[in-house]
Order: structure tokens, then C-alpha cells, then sequence
């Protein structure tokens, strides 16, 4: 089985662009999760869908930072217009149904010039 | 879990010896608790995970426990090798779907 697939792996950008960060979702898995790592602040989580739905985005930093599912099996964190202080690794993370295992992908390195 | 910032704990063990890694917890209404390991560059790995009405479960090589009344858990490695070298997280679930991570704690195995 294919896991959760991430993309980019790595991405440089100077601040003010825009950075996409995509994420597929193990098949069959309805819960997708964003968290965000750094060394300061350990892993952090942003944004919980379920069923496609958001259902707690208060991890979200700011107005900057906007995330989206279209359907099942893809999900989209956004974060317009980027910071240096954004610089780190976005991981996203899916799972089957409450207090099961959540599969994370192997992440984003997100670095902000 | 406490987050340590810059500084990770780390445990350094002799190759072939047993590792235990602890972590203290901070919700005493959370009911399901996951080990995960990290290596360098990639995403935390599912090892095992244990339901608040138990105390203690076994997977291959791994055995974790989970002390309600202190509100403590840990991870014990039989045997360790080199390739267990990696960054270890606790993770509790205290609301609904969410995790709530611990600060990590960094495993170096000397061959």
C-alpha cells in the first residue's frame, strides 16, 4: 500500500511568495492532519479534516495560512504571502477512524529566504 | 509531553543492550497513547500504541507500559540495534481525533 504521499519534498522560496504544499492521503483513511515541526516547537498540528471537512483549524498561525480538501484523496496547505519565519517541515498525516495510528508522509522542508 | 525546544534528551545505549524511553504525559482524560519513531528526514513511524484500559503491550521487540496514576508512559527496545538510532515521540489523544506530541527524545546506539 501506497502511504501518505507528500510533494514538494523540499521547497525554497524568497518571503512574500506563495508556497503550496500538497498532500494524498492513505486510500480509505477520512481523517488528514497538517502539523508543522521545528526544532523550537516540536511537532505542531494545524489543521484536522474529517470526511473532508475541517473541524479544528485553531493550530492555523495566522490569516496567512489556509488549508483546503476538494475530495478524499487530496488536501492542500497554503500559505500566501510567506515569512522567513515559516521556514520548516510540514508533514501531513492521515488515519482511518478515531484512536487508530496516524501514517505520516515524509514531509515538506519548507525554507523561506 | 514537555517540549524541550533546542535541546532533545538522548539516551545512548550500547548496541544490543535494552532501552527504555519515558514520557510524561499531560492529560489525565486522555485514552489512547502512540510511540512513534523519526529518523532524519522523513515522518514520524507508527511503532506501537497501547488504550488507557491497559497497563502494558507487547509488539516485536518494543513493550510499552502506561502508568495512569502518574500519568506516565514508556517504550522499552529489547535488544537494541543501530538502526533503532532515531528521535522518539509520545503522542496522546485527549480530544476526539487529535494528538498531542511530547518534545522527543533522541536514541544513539553504540555499535
Amino acid at each position: 500500500d501506497a502511504g501518505v504521499i507528500q510533494s514538494p519534498r523540499h521547497e525554497v522560496t524568497e518571503m512574500g511568495q506563495e508556497v503550496t504544499l500538497r498532500c494524498k492521503p492513505i486510500s480509505g483513511h477520512n481523517s488528514l492532519f497538517w502539523y508543522r515541526q521545528t526544532m523550537m516547537r516540536g511537532l505542531e498540528l494545524l489543521i484536522y479534516f474529517n470526511n473532508n471537512v475541517p473541524i479544528d483549524d485553531s493550530g492555523m498561525p495566522e490569516d496567512r495560512f489556509s488549508a483546503k480538501m476538494p475530495n478524499a484523496s487530496f488536501s492542500t496547505l497554503k500559505i500566501q504571502p510567506s515569512e522567513p519565519r515559516d521556514s520548516a517541515v510540514y508533514f501531513c498525516a492521515s488515519t482511518r477512524q478515531v484512536n487508530q495510528p496516524q501514517h505520516f508522509g515524509d514531509g515538506t522542508r519548507l525554507s523561506i529566504l | 509531553g514537555e517540549n524541550v525546544g533546542l535541546h532533545l534528551p538522548t539516551l545512548s545505549v550500547q548496541e544490543g543492550d535494552n532501552s527504555i524511553i519515558n514520557c510524561a504525559y499531560s492529560n489525565s482524560a486522555s485514552d489512547y497513547f502512540i510511540w512513534y519513531k523519526q529518523e532524519s528526514g522523513k515522518g514520524p513511524q507508527f511503532i506501537i500504541d497501547i488504550r488507557s484500559n491497559m497497563d502494558k503491550r507487547q509488539g516485536q521487540r518494543v513493550t510499552v507500559l502506561l502508568n495512569k496514576t502518574v500519568k506516565h508512559l514508556s517504550l522499552q527496545i529489547a535488544a537494541t540495534q543501530p538502526g533503532d538510532s532515531a528521535v522518539y515521540f509520545c503522542a496522546e489523544n485527549n480530544a476526539g481525533n487529535m494528538l498531542t506530541f511530547g518534545g522527543g527524545t533522541r536514541l544513539m546506539v553504540k555499535p
